[in-house]
C-alpha cells in the first residue's frame, strides 16, 4: 500500500514564526503536492512537484515556499506564519501520467493553528 | 480555468437507502479524467471512484457508481445501499490529462458533507 505521511497531526504556531511542514512518501512517486483545506473553500494547491528540486506554484502560492531535495520528502514553509494561514495542510502523491490517469494519494493532514 | 462546482453542501441519507450527490464542471479540454474522494471524519482522503471523459460508459466500484453527463459537464455520484461507514466529506475533482514530466493537477470542488442515519 502506497503510504504518504505527513510530520505532525496538529501544530500550534505563533504569527511570524517558520514552519516546516513535512511530507514523506514510500511508494518512489515523481509527482507531490500540497494543499491547504478550508470550510467551503474546498482543497486549493498551494504547489507542487514533479521532480527532484522542480517545483511549480499552484493556486494559492503565496506566503508559502517549498522544498524537495530527495524523492520521497516534500517540505512546504511558511516563512512568517500569519493567522490567515491557519488551515487544515494535506500533502499527496502521484505516479506520472502515462496514458493519462495517475491517482493521488494523500496524507493524514496537519492542521496548522496560528495565533 | 478548470471549475469544479458542488453545489449540495450537506446530504443526509439512512442506512439502506440511496443517495445522490452532484457535481458539475467547466473545461474547454475534450479529454480529462473526473474522480470523486472521500474524506471520512479524522482519517484520509481515498478515492472512491474515477471517470475517464472518453468513456461514455459510466464508472461503477461496487454500491458507487457515477451519471456522466459529458455534453452537460455533469458527473453526480450515487451511493446505493448506504452504511454508516459512508459517512464523511465527499470531494469531486478534475484533472486533465497531464503531459510528460508535469504532474495531473487536481481541482476539487468544495464538497459535500454526507451524513448516514440509522
Amino acid at each position: 500500500d502506497v503510504k504518504v505521511t505527513q510530520s505532525s497531526r496538529y501544530l500550534v504556531k505563533r504569527t511570524g514564526e517558520k514552519v516546516f511542514l513535512e511530507c514523506v512518501q514510500d511508494m518512489d512517486h515523481e509527482n507531490m503536492f500540497w494543499y491547504r483545506q478550508d470550510p467551503g473553500l474546498g482543497l486549493r494547491l498551494i504547489y507542487f512537484s514533479y521532480d527532484v528540486k522542480m517545483k511549480e506554484k499552484g493556486d494559492i502560492p503565496e506566503g508559502y515556499s517549498v522544498s524537495r531535495e530527495k524523492k520521497e520528502r516534500f517540505s512546504l514553509i511558511l516563512e512568517s506564519a500569519s493567522t490567515n494561514q491557519t488551515s487544515m495542510y494535506l500533502c499527496a502523491s502521484s505516479t506520472p501520467p502515462e496514458g493519462g490517469f495517475n491517482e493521488q494519494f494523500f496524507g493524514p493532514g496537519t492542521r496548522l493553528t496560528v495565533l | 480555468a478548470q471549475t469544479v462546482t458542488q453545489s449540495q453542501p450537506e446530504m443526509s441519507v439512512q442506512e439502506a437507502e440511496t443517495v445522490t450527490l452532484s457535481c458539475t464542471y467547466d473545461t474547454s479540454e475534450s479529454d480529462y479524467y473526473l474522480f470523486w474522494y472521500k474524506q471520512p471524519p479524522s482519517r484520509q482522503m481515498i478515492l472512491v471512484i474515477r471517470q475517464e471523459a472518453y468513456k461514455q460508459q459510466n464508472a461503477t466500484e461496487n454500491r458507487f457508481s457515477v451519471n456522466f453527463q459529458k455534453a452537460a459537464k455533469s458527473f453526480s455520484l450515487k451511493i446505493s445501499d448506504s452504511q454508516l461507514g459512508d459517512a464523511a466529506m465527499y470531494f469531486c475533482a478534475y484533472s486533465r490529462l497531464g503531459n510528460t514530466g508535469t504532474a495531473s493537477k487536481l481541482t476539487f470542488g468544495t464538497g459535500t458533507r454526507l451524513q448516514v442515519t440509522l
